[in-house]
């Protein structure tokens, strides 16, 4: 196990509604990270934090966003919920600025949007 | 110029045999190379990882070969057990002094026949 974790595990929505999706990182990670993955796909760069600020973004609409805590949890925000925001949403943990730049992944979000 | 190929997409390789997944990438900019193993309903795991200036990496049965003029780089998993069938990801980091983005390639789906 990795020690990052996520919740909930699965989540149901309708189409046009909000979800929050949370990830409490590795003890001593100040790095968070968010993917997501659709069925058969590889992870795709959804953003990055870093010490409490957005440190990079992938191709994803603004309606994707997101906030990191003190403690360096992070949340990811996706409002107007698509059919396509269906998928698996990955956190992975990891020690910005470190030369060794290992992620950790935790076991994901399920998100179906019906 | 920021993806990675990945293939095959499926493999199939008998019990005690050698399992090999390919990958290629354009963007000399990236610097670390990650191999992640998922199963199914998980997160991915971290394998193994190498950095462009060794030519090979072994940790147990698995081996990264990097051919950094080629910019290619491949995953080797000797003695290949049942308990290997999982997806395998490589993936790259560029050299930033920003987000430390992973860049996935499409998977490989292993299946370790008995």
């Amino acid at each position: 196990e990795t020690g990052v974790t996520q919740s909930p595990t699965h989540l149901i929505k309708t189409r046009g509604q909000q979800v929050t999706l949370r990830c409490s990182s590795q003890s001593g990670h100040n790095t968070v990270s968010w993917y997501q993955q659709a069925l058969g796909q590889g992870p795709q760069f959804i953003f990055q934090y870093y010490r409490e600020e957005e440190n990079g973004r992938g191709n994803f609409p603004p309606r994707f966003s997101g906030l990191q805590f003190p403690n360096y949890s992070s949340e990811l925000n996706v409002n107007a919920l698509e059919l396509d925001d269906s998928a698996l949403y990955l956190c992975a943990s990891s020690l910005g600025g470190s030369y060794s730049r290992e992620a950790f992944f935790g076991q994901g979000t399920r998100l179906t949007v019906v | 110029q920021q993806q990675v190929k990945q293939s095959p997409q499926s493999l199939i390789v008998q019990k005690g045999g050698i399992s090999i997944i390919n990958c290629a990438y354009e963007n000399t900019a990236f610097d670390y190379f990650p191999w992640y193993q998922q199963f199914p309903g998980k997160g991915p795991a971290l394998l193994i990882a190498i950095r462009p200036d060794v030519s090979e990496k072994k940790e147990g049965r698995f081996t990264i070969s990097f051919n950094k003029s080629a910019k290619q780089f491949s995953l080797h998993i000797m003695d290949s057990q049942p308990g290997d069938s999982a997806t395998y990801f490589c993936a790259a980091t560029p050299v930033s002094s920003g987000a430390q983005k992973l860049v996935f390639g499409q998977g490989t789906r292993l299946t370790i026949n008995p």
